[in-house]
């Protein structure tokens, strides 16, 4: 069983509609927990940072992390054509000891808004 | 400057050469990691700098892998003797905290035939 799971989708909404993605993850160390959005053929960009349990917001994405349940999830509101992108999750521990802060990421979600 | 730099953005090469890729991080970052994406999965981690010094490997990276950051400045992957399971991305990312994000570069797509 992999660290990090994510359901690869593909997943396509309307322009408009609010996205959902999720990940689990089993690796009760993980403190730091990140979504990147990767373009075809492009490197990943960071869009959100969080650190432990809670709820963050940045413009129309919502990042939520509940470690109880090692569960992160990103919602994305008014969902535009320029969403279309590969979503991952990753996270990371606390970079104490041998780790360095690698991050260990999701298989990606692969999402297509259409107008 | 503008970001992590990667060169080349594409590498085709026959199976059983060598072949080398270099990462330009941003320029305060300290940090240096090297991932490989496979066609429909996340990347995955190889190896961490911090400065010059490699301080982690992943069991990923055979002996036909080597990377070096002289100086601490820029890094380079090389891949010996190639082999078509290594046709990947190759991405490379810098950070200047041990905590927060990193900053990815777009990638060396390498194409093994």
């Amino acid at each position: 069983q992999k660290e990090v799971e994510q359901d690869p989708g593909p997943l396509s909404v309307p322009e408009g509609a609010i996205v959902s993605l999720n990940c689990t993850y089993s690796n009760s160390a993980f403190q730091y927990f990140m979504w990147y959005r990767q373009y075809s053929r492009k490197g990943p960009e960071l869009l959100m940072y969080t650190y432990s349990s809670g709820n963050k917001e940045d413009g129309r994405f919502t990042a939520q992390v509940d470690k109880s349940s090692k569960y992160i999830s990103l919602f994305i509101r008014d969902s535009q054509p320029s969403d279309s992108a590969t979503y991952l999750c990753a996270m990371r521990d606390n970079a104490g000891g041998t780790s360095y802060g690698k991050l260990t990421f999701g298989q990606g979600t692969i999402l297509t808004v259409h107008p | 400057d503008t970001g992590v730099s990667q060169d080349p953005r594409h590498k085709i090469t026959k199976r059983g050469q060598n072949v080398t890729f270099r990462c330009d991080p941003i320029s305060e970052h300290n940090r240096l990691y090297w991932y490989r994406q496979t066609l429909g999965q996340g990347p995955e981690f190889l190896t961490y700098f911090q400065n010059e010094a490699q301080l982690e490997k992943s069991r990923l990276l055979s002996d036909r892998f080597s990377a070096e950051r002289p100086k601490g400045s820029f890094s380079t992957l090389e891949i010996q003797r190639t082999e078509q399971g290594d046709s990947a991305m190759y991405l490379c990312a810098s950070s200047a905290a041990r905590i927060g994000g990193y900053t990815f570069g777009s990638g060396t797509r390498l194409t093994v035939v």
